[in-house]
């Protein structure tokens, strides 16, 4: 069955420190994988697409590592800010153009 | 912001009712795809919708349909609502022709409540 577990569920951490979130999926066929946040209540904006062949893709403070032979990535950030609070969901696409979804990381930053 | 809109923002229904949402997508997008996500649950694909026929479909009953039109807007349908219909409802727009690594920019969802 394909699916996509994420961890941590949530995360709590003080600003300006780094943190890694993690990911691991089992689709196949599998084509990308991808990075989203998503704010309480409004709809996901991409942070990274990456296809087998990538093992490193960075977006400013994120950086997202892709391991196609262990079915896992993982997503880093470094120094953390305030609007970084929000859910990461990271999803892998299948070869018909469907995206399976994890159900998130709940990443809260404190000052 | 994405360029995607989606209407109304929040609806509240009674169980057995009917609902439309509504969405537009990104200028020159021809394909949109909607979402069901439940609180603190990633979204769970329904189906997508390129140049106005179904293209692909998840584990959604039929009482769940759609419309796309020539212009690329979309409608979700939802017959029959049960309590469990309650979720997040996003829609998506992307451009087939960028294949499988093209980006699905999301509205900003419509908040369905089923009471």
């Amino acid at each position: 069955k394909n699916q996509v577990e994420q961890s941590p569920q949530s995360l709590i951490i003080l600003e300006g420190k780094n943190c890694t979130l993690q990911c691991n999926y089992t689709v196949s066929p599998f084509s990308n994988l991808r990075w989203y946040k998503q704010d309480t209540g409004r709809g996901p904006v991409s942070l990274t697409i990456m296809t087998f062949s990538e093992n490193t893709k960075s977006n400013g403070r994120y950086t997202a590592t892709l391991d196609a032979d262990t079915k896992q990535s993982s997503l880093h950030i470094t120094a953390s800010q305030l609007s970084d609070s929000a859910s990461y969901i990271c999803a892998a696409m299948d070869s018909n153009y469907q995206l399976i979804w994890g159900a998130g990381t709940k990443l809260i930053i404190k000052p | 912001e994405t360029g995607v809109t989606q209407s109304p923002t929040h609806l509240i229904k009674t169980r057995g009712q009917q609902v439309t949402l509504r969405c537009s997508s990104q200028s020159g997008h021809n394909t949109v795809s909607w979402y069901q996500q439940a609180l603190g649950q990633g979204p769970q694909f329904i189906f997508q919708y390129y140049r106005e026929e179904e293209n692909g479909r998840g584990n959604f009953p039929p009482r769940f349909s759609g419309l796309q039109f020539p212009n690329y807007s979309s409608e979700l349908n939802v017959n029959a609502l049960e309590l469990d219909d309650s979720a997040l409802y996003l829609c998506a727009s992307s451009l087939a022709t960028s294949g499988r690594r093209g980006e699905q920019f999301f509205g900003p969802g419509t908040r369905l409540t089923v009471l």
